[in-house]
């Protein structure tokens, strides 16, 4: 397997442009994950999703963000507009309910808003 | 509330055994894990431990006790690779069937010759 496949790796944008994220989950993997991490906050969930259903999303920080799982194999997450706080590494992880749950992380996408 | 705490950084040379330490607060607990995150890159897995006691991994060992809310990483034969972040998490069961994991900041760990 080629584990969690994020696009794209880096995105350099200006304040006001929408942006999408992508993830392509682990096959058989029935959770996602979308997290954002920072050096001040660390690793944030901001949702996931079971059987490509939107389970917890209080972690979205507001009404710019939304995300989707309209299959069991894609995922995105949009930003718009998007905002220089919003500089931040996005990562998406994938795990099964066996095995105890552990994530497997993809490479993550290094968002910069000027 | 819902916490955390680990030391942001610690050294230690070549060989050696170093321990890192996790304390949490959490409203439940179904579990906790360490994950490694090389500069750059994305966490990994390491261990889970949800019952007390000490879990060996090769050069990795982790321990947990429920009962103080406290978990160490313990590695040993130190190499420069093993130069990283080293993240503390613990899945808080909570309310119904919630999936979440509370994080820990990480311990920037840094190996010297």
């Amino acid at each position: 397997d080629a584990g969690v496949i994020q696009s794209p790796r880096h995105e350099v944008t200006e304040m006001g442009q929408e942006v999408t994220l992508r993830c392509k989950p682990i096959s058989g993997h029935d959770y996602l994950f979308w997290y954002r991490q920072t050096m001040m906050r660390g690793l944030e969930l901001l949702i996931y999703f079971n059987n490509n259903v939107p389970i917890d999303d209080s972690g979205m920080p507001e009404d710019r963000f939304s995300a989707k799982m309209p299959n069991a194999s894609f995922s995105t997450l949009k930003i718009q507009p998007s905002e220089p706080r919003d500089s931040a590494v996005y990562f998406c992880a994938s795990s099964s309910i066996s095995g105890a749950n552990v994530l497997t992380f993809g490479a993550g996408s290094r968002l910069t808003v000027l | 509330g819902q916490n955390i705490d680990q030391p942001t950084e610690m050294t230690a040379t070549e060989g050696a055994i170093v321990q890192i330490n996790c304390t949490y607060q959490t409203s439940g607990f179904n579990g906790l894990f360490w994950y490694q995150q090389h500069a750059g890159e994305a966490p990994t897995f390491l261990s889970y431990n949800v019952l007390d006691g000490l879990e060996e991994k090769g050069r990795f060992s982790s321990f947990l006790s429920r009962s103080k809310g406290y978990s160490y990483l313990l590695l040993k034969e130190l190499q420069m690779k093993d130069s990283a972040s080293y993240l503390c998490a613990v899945r808080d069961w909570g309310a119904g069937n919630n999936r979440k994991l509370i994080w820990g900041l990480g311990t920037s760990l840094g190996v010297n010759p």
